[in-house]
């Protein structure tokens, strides 16, 4: 069964540096986003992505976040500057259509710790 | 807050017992889902109820919705320990954003 991959499954990093996480979603899927949950807590939205662009963000995605698709499979959330409270696991999923209430696919999270 | 909230937080029941989770939002909803995840894991879908649907079930899973009341429930029955895990709503609401709630944790003692 296709599945969403995420790379690293683990990101340890200093405050203040940048990192990238990466994910590829299901082949013929055509939104992407991006969740994070802190300490296995809520999960909270962050980014929406279709066709190339940005479709919603949250507060959390501040100018320190940005998204990427730079090539046909890959879809990166880069944190240019990373904080303590940045410290989260954050999970990439994809959906099938566009269509409001297809349901997500989600990856095994990356778990990144900003010390 | 957009957020959905479930209740209860947690929840521990004995194996064939049933677990009724609740979650209740504050706006309008074009649908509802439950999403299970397993500790450290990603979110699993579970099923899905459209805001003019009323029940569903699919195997030992029941969903309602009472958008009177923006609240849905999700109900296990005759449970087993392998459904231990935490168990969330999440919602559209006219947009692609899906809101998640705070999720229920689920023990399921054998």
């Amino acid at each position: 069964e296709p599945e969403v991959t995420q790379t690293p499954s683990h990101q340890v990093t200093q405050m203040g540096q940048e990192v990238i996480l990466r994910c590829v979603p299901i082949s013929n899927h055509l939104y992407f986003y991006w969740y994070r949950q802190i300490l296995g807590q809520k999960v909270e939205f962050l980014v929406s992505f279709y066709n190339n662009e940005i479709s919603e963000k949250s507060e959390i995605f501040d100018d320190q976040f940005s998204v990427e698709r730079p090539d046909g499979s890959n879809f990166t959330l880069k944190i240019r500057s990373t904080k303590l409270e940045d410290s989260a696991m954050y999970f990439c999923a994809s959906s099938e259509q566009a269509l409001l209430g297809e349901k997500l696919f989600f990856g095994s999270g990356t778990q990144l710790s900003v010390l | 807050s957009q957020q959905g909230e479930e209740d209860p937080q947690a929840l521990s029941i004995q194996e064939g017992e049933n677990a009724t989770m609740n979650c209740s939002y504050k706006t309008s909803i074009n649908n509802l889902q439950w999403y299970r995840q397993n500790s450290g894991r990603g979110l699993v879908h579970l099923i899905l109820i459209r805001s003019n649907e009323r029940e569903k079930h699919s195997g030992r899973l029941r969903v309602t919705l009472d958008t009177s009341k923006k609240s849905s429930s999700l109900l296990i029955t005759a449970s087993r320990a392998a459904d231990t895990a935490s168990y969330f709503c999440a919602r559209t609401s006219g947009t692609y954003k899906y809101i998640f709630g705070t999720g229920t944790r689920l023990k399921v003692l054998a």
